[in-house]
């Protein structure tokens, strides 16, 4: 069965390009969450997502970072203009809406902004 | 706003050893989950606590939470290398959101 499918593992750009990270959530799952994991600031949850739909936007630190979900089985979270700050991993989650499960995580990506 | 705080935040200890790490919320909460972190992986689920009094055990882990406390504990019973890892508490927030602690870096030396 598998997991949560993140896109891709690594990215390293320069400043003010366009990121364009991708997530496949586990088949079935209502819910897909977006977080960002620092030694600083640990791991935020940016955004989540409940049938498709965007419910708590909160956690998304500016107009730059924006994240769709088109479908239930896939997730974009974008960060235009990128900057330094932004490095982190960025990791995408799923889960069931009912059964108090967990949340599955992918394997994140791994984001270094130059 | 609910807040999760974990303690300590970096545990070295000794194979063989017990040990307890701490994981307190601030408001209200009606789960409370356990993660584990290996170096660069991802987080693994280890435990799901639904009510106060709940106990669940893995091999040389035991997890607890008290609710009228708003604490869970994470207990390591002789320990070993392999449960060398990070360990995440995270409490539920409203919608079907959690709320991280900081993490607890375990080391167990040999």
């Amino acid at each position: 069965d598998a997991g949560v499918i993140q896109s891709p593992r690594h990215e390293v750009t320069e400043m003010g390009q366009e990121v364009t990270l991708r997530c496949k959530p586990i088949s079935g799952h209502d819910y897909l969450f977006w977080y960002r994991q620092t030694m600083m600031r640990g791991l935020e949850l940016l955004i989540y997502f409940n049938n498709n739909v965007p419910i708590d936007d909160s956690g998304m630190p500016e107009d730059r970072f924006s994240a769709k979900m088109p479908n239930a089985s896939f997730s974009t979270l974008k960060i235009q203009p990128s900057e330094p700050r932004d490095s982190a991993v960025y990791f995408c989650a799923s889960s069931l809406a009912t059964g108090f499960q967990p949340q599955h995580f992918g394997d994140g990506t791994r984001l270094s902004i130059l | 706003e609910l807040k999760v705080e974990q303690n300590p935040l970096f545990l070295s200890m000794q194979e063989g050893k017990n040990y307890t790490i701490y994981c307190n919320y601030s408001t209200t909460s009606d789960r409370l989950y356990w993660y584990r972190q290996d170096p660069g992986k991802s987080l693994e689920s280890l435990f799901v606590l639904l009510s106060n009094g709940a106990v669940k055990q893995e091999g040389r882990l035991m997890a607890s939470l008290d609710t009228k406390a708003r604490l869970s504990t994470l207990h390591i019973t002789a320990a070993v290398h392999d449960l060398s890892a990070t360990y995440f508490c995270a409490a539920h927030n409203a919608g079907n959101m959690l709320t991280f602690g900081g993490g607890t870096r375990l080391m167990v030396k040999p």
